[in-house]
This record gives C-alpha cells, structure tokens and sequence, in this order.
C-alpha cells in the first residue's frame, strides 16, 4: 500500500498456523484498546476491541488479550489465511478522551 | 451502507496550490476524524468533530490546514498553500459515541 511498509516489524506465518501479534502502549490511563487491520490501498479496518476492564476477548478466528500490569496487548489470529496478510495496528484511547492513538503497525505475511 | 466515502482518491499538485480533500461521513455518526498516514510518522489525528464542531485541532501542522464540518454528511480539510513534505495519504473516519472509528479509503496526495 502506499503508507506502509519498509520499516515496519515483520511477521512471516505459514498459511493455516497461528499468529501473534504484539504490541506495547505506555498511558496507563488508556482504557479501550482496538486492533485494526490495514490492506494495501484501504483504510484501517476495526476487528476486535477490549476494554480495560477485560483481560481477553475472542471474535471469529481472533483473541485479544490485555495484560494491563505490564501495558501489553496482543492480538492472536487463528489458522491464518492469505488475506490475512496486512498491516496491523493497536489504538488506545483513555476514558473521555476522544484521541485514538495508534502504534507503529506490524506486518503479517502469510506465506501459502 | 457505504461506510466513510473520501474523494479524490489520488491528487497530485505543484507546490503552492491549493489542495481540498473530502469526506462524508457514514450517516447517523456524529464524530468525524481527519488522519494523516505516513512512513515515518504513522497515523496522526489532525482534527475532530463532535456533532459538527472542532473539538481537538492540536494535531494539525500548521495554518496552511484547515478544516470545516458543515453540517453532520461532509467535511473538507484544505491544504493552503501545499508543500512536498504535506505528501501522504489522508485518511477520514467516523463514529458514534464511544463505538470504533469507521475509516474511509484514504487520498493519496503527492505535492511536487
């Protein structure tokens, strides 16, 4: 896609094995996480959100999990599938405040 | 639904023009987001509407940008005059209350 790219953190999965994806947020106060999924081309895309008050939540194929002791989040994709491959991103937000902030971004590639 | 519809697509200009992108909204949302998309710096929020009215503008870079909501399905954000590094892809989003931004495909614009 045409803002992503070079200097993003890669992972390589093969087609049907799971995936993990980390990510690390620094304002204690952030209290509702999202993850988003960005295809080349697109617009960031909502998958699964958590609130603080939840350690793990589960969609389709998807877990979220939140570790609010260590401000970690991660987001676990099961069986991946070719058009999994995307950029992924985390975005906090704290309670009132209406800035979404979104980290850096990960790349997954799925390798068929 | 048609979710967040931007326009143009793609806009390439000479530095110095006048450059105006925009949104509309998906209907019944009442905040509205304008980010920026870039290789080095990420996503970054430049400005939000609530119920039509800028309640964050912290984000934009300077007073060649600026931005207008009005009335709850469009929203412009101009760029007065544009210079190369304004290069990136625009993105706008809406929401309603607490519920996940809902991202357009983006304008890649390109200043030379």
């Amino acid at each position: 896609g045409e803002s992503v790219g070079l200097h993003l953190p890669t992972l390589s999965v093969q087609e049907g094995d799971n995936s993990i994806i980390n990510c690390a947020y620094s304002n204690s106060a952030s209290d509702y996480f999202i993850w988003y999924k960005q295809e080349s081309g697109k617009g960031p895309q909502f998958i699964i959100d958590i609130r603080s008050n939840m350690d793990k939540r589960q969609g389709q194929r998807v877990t979220v999990l939140l570790n609010k002791t260590v401000k970690h989040l991660s987001l676990q994709i099961a069986a991946t599938q070719p058009g999994d491959s995307a950029v992924y991103f985390c975005a906090e937000i704290a309670y009132g405040n209406n800035r979404l902030a979104f980290g850096k971004g990960n790349q997954v590639v799925v390798i068929p | 639904d048609a979710g967040v519809i931007q326009s143009p697509r793609h806009e390439v200009t000479e530095m110095g023009q006048e450059v105006t992108l925009r949104c509309k909204p998906i209907s019944g949302h009442n905040s509205l987001f304008w980010y920026r998309q870039t290789m080095m710096r990420g996503l970054e929020l430049l400005i939000y509407f609530n119920n039509n009215v800028p309640i964050d503008d912290s984000g934009m870079p300077e007073d060649r940008f600026s931005a207008k909501m009005p009335n709850a399905s469009f929203s412009t954000l101009k760029i007065q005059p544009s210079e190369p590094r304004d290069s990136a892809v625009y993105f706008c989003a809406s929401s309603l209350r607490d519920s996940p931004l809902h991202f357009g495909n983006g304008t890649r614009l390109t200043v030379t």
